[in-house]
Protein backbone atom coordinates (compact mmCIF):
# COMPACT_ATOMS: atom_id res chain seq x y z
CA UNK A 1 0.00 0.00 0.00
CA UNK A 2 1.34 3.43 -0.92
CA UNK A 3 1.84 5.56 1.55
CA UNK A 4 1.13 9.67 2.25
CA UNK A 5 2.61 11.58 -1.06
CA UNK A 6 4.06 15.13 -0.37
CA UNK A 7 5.33 17.59 -2.78
CA UNK A 8 7.88 19.08 -3.38
CA UNK A 9 10.30 17.78 -0.68
CA UNK A 10 12.03 20.94 -0.25
CA UNK A 11 11.46 24.63 -1.22
CA UNK A 12 13.33 27.82 -0.55
CA UNK A 13 11.40 31.25 -1.20
CA UNK A 14 11.74 35.13 -0.45
CA UNK A 15 9.39 36.61 2.05
CA UNK A 16 6.38 37.88 0.85
CA UNK A 17 5.94 35.53 -1.77
CA UNK A 18 3.67 32.47 -2.48
CA UNK A 19 4.20 29.05 -2.12
CA UNK A 20 1.64 25.99 -1.95
CA UNK A 21 2.21 22.47 -0.99
CA UNK A 22 0.94 19.51 -2.35
CA UNK A 23 -0.50 16.28 -0.13
CA UNK A 24 -1.80 12.48 -1.86
CA UNK A 25 -3.45 10.48 1.20
CA UNK A 26 -3.58 6.86 1.56
CA UNK A 27 -6.38 5.55 -1.04
CA UNK A 28 -9.80 5.20 0.95
CA UNK A 29 -8.54 7.81 3.95
CA UNK A 30 -11.61 9.97 4.78
CA UNK A 31 -9.36 12.03 6.78
CA UNK A 32 -6.30 14.31 6.21
CA UNK A 33 -4.42 17.00 8.49
CA UNK A 34 -1.84 19.60 8.11
CA UNK A 35 0.90 20.18 10.86
CA UNK A 36 3.64 22.21 11.10
CA UNK A 37 6.85 21.48 12.42
CA UNK A 38 9.07 24.39 13.46
CA UNK A 39 12.64 23.23 14.09
CA UNK A 40 13.07 21.88 17.50
CA UNK A 41 9.40 21.61 18.01
CA UNK A 42 6.84 18.91 17.70
CA UNK A 43 4.44 18.89 15.19
CA UNK A 44 1.44 21.18 15.43
CA UNK A 45 -1.93 20.83 13.89
CA UNK A 46 -3.01 23.62 11.19
CA UNK A 47 -6.41 22.25 9.72
CA UNK A 48 -8.07 18.88 9.60
CA UNK A 49 -10.45 17.97 6.70
CA UNK A 50 -12.40 14.67 7.02
CA UNK A 51 -13.57 14.32 2.97
CA UNK A 52 -13.82 18.16 1.46
CA UNK A 53 -15.09 19.72 4.82
CA UNK A 54 -12.62 21.01 7.30
CA UNK A 55 -13.28 19.90 10.90
CA UNK A 56 -10.55 21.85 12.90
CA UNK A 57 -8.81 24.85 11.71
CA UNK A 58 -8.65 26.53 14.72
CA UNK A 59 -4.78 26.85 14.74
CA UNK A 60 -4.58 27.92 10.89
CA UNK A 61 -3.19 31.63 10.12
CA UNK A 62 -6.05 32.19 8.17
CA UNK A 63 -4.78 36.10 6.84
CA UNK A 64 -1.81 34.63 5.26
CA UNK A 65 -2.89 30.34 4.88
CA UNK A 66 -5.28 28.49 3.30
CA UNK A 67 -6.01 25.08 2.57
CA UNK A 68 -8.44 23.33 0.48
CA UNK A 69 -9.29 19.51 -0.60
CA UNK A 70 -12.08 19.88 -2.83
CA UNK A 71 -13.02 16.72 -4.11
CA UNK A 72 -11.82 14.93 -0.81
CA UNK A 73 -8.82 12.90 -2.06
CA UNK A 74 -5.70 15.43 -2.80
CA UNK A 75 -5.12 18.56 -0.13
CA UNK A 76 -3.28 21.75 -1.10
CA UNK A 77 -1.84 23.92 1.63
CA UNK A 78 -0.88 27.59 0.54
CA UNK A 79 0.90 30.53 2.37
CA UNK A 80 0.31 34.07 0.56
CA UNK A 81 2.47 36.31 1.65
CA UNK A 82 4.94 34.04 3.68
CA UNK A 83 7.03 35.34 6.73
CA UNK A 84 10.34 34.11 7.81
CA UNK A 85 8.58 32.52 11.21
CA UNK A 86 7.01 30.37 8.39
CA UNK A 87 10.28 28.66 7.71
CA UNK A 88 8.97 24.92 9.08
CA UNK A 89 9.00 21.56 7.83
CA UNK A 90 4.85 20.86 7.00
CA UNK A 91 3.40 17.24 7.57
CA UNK A 92 0.33 15.83 5.40
CA UNK A 93 -1.11 12.96 7.82
CA UNK A 94 -4.11 10.61 6.37
CA UNK A 95 -6.19 8.34 8.39
CA UNK A 96 -9.17 6.04 8.18
CA UNK A 97 -12.10 6.09 10.84
CA UNK A 98 -11.01 3.87 13.51
CA UNK A 99 -7.05 3.74 12.62
CA UNK A 100 -4.14 5.30 13.54
CA UNK A 101 -2.48 8.78 11.52
CA UNK A 102 -0.02 7.96 9.16
CA UNK A 103 2.76 10.30 7.75
CA UNK A 104 4.45 11.97 4.61
CA UNK A 105 7.96 12.91 4.39
CA UNK A 106 7.02 16.61 5.08
CA UNK A 107 7.93 19.51 2.76
CA UNK A 108 10.95 21.67 4.20
CA UNK A 109 10.23 25.40 3.69
CA UNK A 110 12.77 27.86 4.25
CA UNK A 111 12.15 32.05 3.94
CA UNK A 112 14.83 33.93 3.64
CA UNK B 1 -4.59 22.68 29.69
CA UNK B 2 -3.08 20.32 26.97
CA UNK B 3 1.09 20.18 27.31
CA UNK B 4 3.10 17.40 26.92
CA UNK B 5 6.78 18.07 28.17
CA UNK B 6 9.63 15.93 27.40
CA UNK B 7 13.41 15.96 27.54
CA UNK B 8 15.32 17.01 24.45
CA UNK B 9 18.45 14.60 24.79
CA UNK B 10 19.56 11.56 25.66
CA UNK B 11 22.62 9.80 25.17
CA UNK B 12 23.04 5.91 25.03
CA UNK B 13 25.69 3.40 24.75
CA UNK B 14 24.70 0.89 22.03
CA UNK B 15 23.29 -2.41 23.62
CA UNK B 16 22.46 -0.40 26.74
CA UNK B 17 18.88 0.00 27.80
CA UNK B 18 17.29 3.73 26.39
CA UNK B 19 14.41 5.17 29.06
CA UNK B 20 13.14 8.45 27.26
CA UNK B 21 10.27 9.74 29.78
CA UNK B 22 7.77 12.41 29.24
CA UNK B 23 4.93 14.30 31.11
CA UNK B 24 1.49 15.21 30.44
CA UNK B 25 -1.22 17.81 31.63
CA UNK B 26 -3.97 16.56 30.37
CA UNK B 27 -5.71 14.29 32.96
CA UNK B 28 -8.60 13.04 31.06
CA UNK B 29 -6.54 11.49 28.19
CA UNK B 30 -7.15 8.94 26.56
CA UNK B 31 -4.98 7.45 24.49
CA UNK B 32 -0.78 8.51 24.74
CA UNK B 33 1.57 7.78 21.95
CA UNK B 34 5.12 7.35 21.38
CA UNK B 35 6.26 8.82 17.99
CA UNK B 36 9.94 7.80 16.11
CA UNK B 37 11.04 10.79 13.26
CA UNK B 38 14.44 9.54 11.47
CA UNK B 39 16.16 12.67 9.59
CA UNK B 40 14.66 13.69 7.00
CA UNK B 41 11.05 11.26 7.35
CA UNK B 42 7.91 11.88 8.34
CA UNK B 43 6.20 10.30 12.42
CA UNK B 44 6.31 6.77 12.76
CA UNK B 45 3.88 5.74 15.25
CA UNK B 46 5.72 3.18 17.36
CA UNK B 47 3.28 1.97 20.03
CA UNK B 48 0.49 3.74 21.79
CA UNK B 49 -1.08 2.48 25.22
CA UNK B 50 -5.19 3.24 26.59
CA UNK B 51 -5.25 5.71 29.79
CA UNK B 52 -6.68 2.30 31.52
CA UNK B 53 -3.51 0.67 31.41
CA UNK B 54 -0.19 0.70 33.34
CA UNK B 55 2.06 -1.39 30.68
CA UNK B 56 2.71 -2.37 27.13
CA UNK B 57 5.27 -4.61 25.78
CA UNK B 58 6.11 -4.96 22.28
CA UNK B 59 9.51 -6.54 21.64
CA UNK B 60 12.19 -4.17 22.60
CA UNK B 61 9.99 -1.47 23.70
CA UNK B 62 7.98 -1.21 27.10
CA UNK B 63 6.08 1.83 28.14
CA UNK B 64 4.84 2.26 31.47
CA UNK B 65 2.15 4.61 32.19
CA UNK B 66 1.51 6.25 35.97
CA UNK B 67 -1.54 8.33 35.38
CA UNK B 68 -1.78 9.59 39.00
CA UNK B 69 1.91 11.12 38.29
CA UNK B 70 0.91 12.01 34.52
CA UNK B 71 3.96 10.13 33.58
CA UNK B 72 4.80 7.99 30.42
CA UNK B 73 8.11 6.34 29.60
CA UNK B 74 9.54 4.37 26.89
CA UNK B 75 12.30 1.76 27.16
CA UNK B 76 14.26 0.41 24.53
CA UNK B 77 16.34 -2.55 25.28
CA UNK B 78 19.15 -3.56 23.63
CA UNK B 79 19.72 -0.02 22.33
CA UNK B 80 20.71 -0.58 18.32
CA UNK B 81 22.09 2.62 15.82
CA UNK B 82 19.10 2.01 13.87
CA UNK B 83 17.66 3.30 16.92
CA UNK B 84 19.35 7.13 16.24
CA UNK B 85 15.91 9.53 16.14
CA UNK B 86 13.97 11.74 17.55
CA UNK B 87 11.45 10.51 19.83
CA UNK B 88 7.91 12.03 20.10
CA UNK B 89 5.33 11.86 23.31
CA UNK B 90 2.14 12.43 22.36
CA UNK B 91 -1.51 12.64 23.87
CA UNK B 92 -4.99 12.43 22.65
CA UNK B 93 -7.10 14.82 24.96
CA UNK B 94 -10.95 13.76 25.88
CA UNK B 95 -11.84 16.63 25.66
CA UNK B 96 -12.95 17.49 22.16
CA UNK B 97 -12.23 15.18 18.71
CA UNK B 98 -10.95 12.26 20.27
CA UNK B 99 -8.33 12.04 17.17
CA UNK B 100 -6.76 15.15 17.78
CA UNK B 101 -2.86 14.93 18.70
CA UNK B 102 -0.56 16.73 21.14
CA UNK B 103 2.74 16.55 20.66
CA UNK B 104 5.94 17.09 23.04
CA UNK B 105 8.92 18.91 21.80
CA UNK B 106 10.67 15.61 21.16
CA UNK B 107 13.83 13.53 22.76
CA UNK B 108 16.93 13.20 20.31
CA UNK B 109 18.36 9.76 20.68
CA UNK B 110 21.75 9.60 20.14
CA UNK B 111 23.69 6.36 20.64
CA UNK B 112 27.33 6.03 21.45
CA UNK B 113 29.78 3.13 20.10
Amino acid sequence: EAGVAQSPRYKIIEKRQSVAFWCNPISGHATLYWYQQILGQGPKLLIQFQNNGVVDDSQLPKDRFSAERLKGVDSTLKIQPAKLEDSAVYLCASRKQGDEQFFGPGTRLTVL
Amino acid sequence: GEDVEQSLFLSVREGDSSVINCTYTDSSSTYLYWYKQEPGAGLQLLTYIFSNMDMKQDQRLTVLLNKKDKHLSLRIADTQTGDSAIYFCAETPKVGRDDKIIFGKGTRLHILP
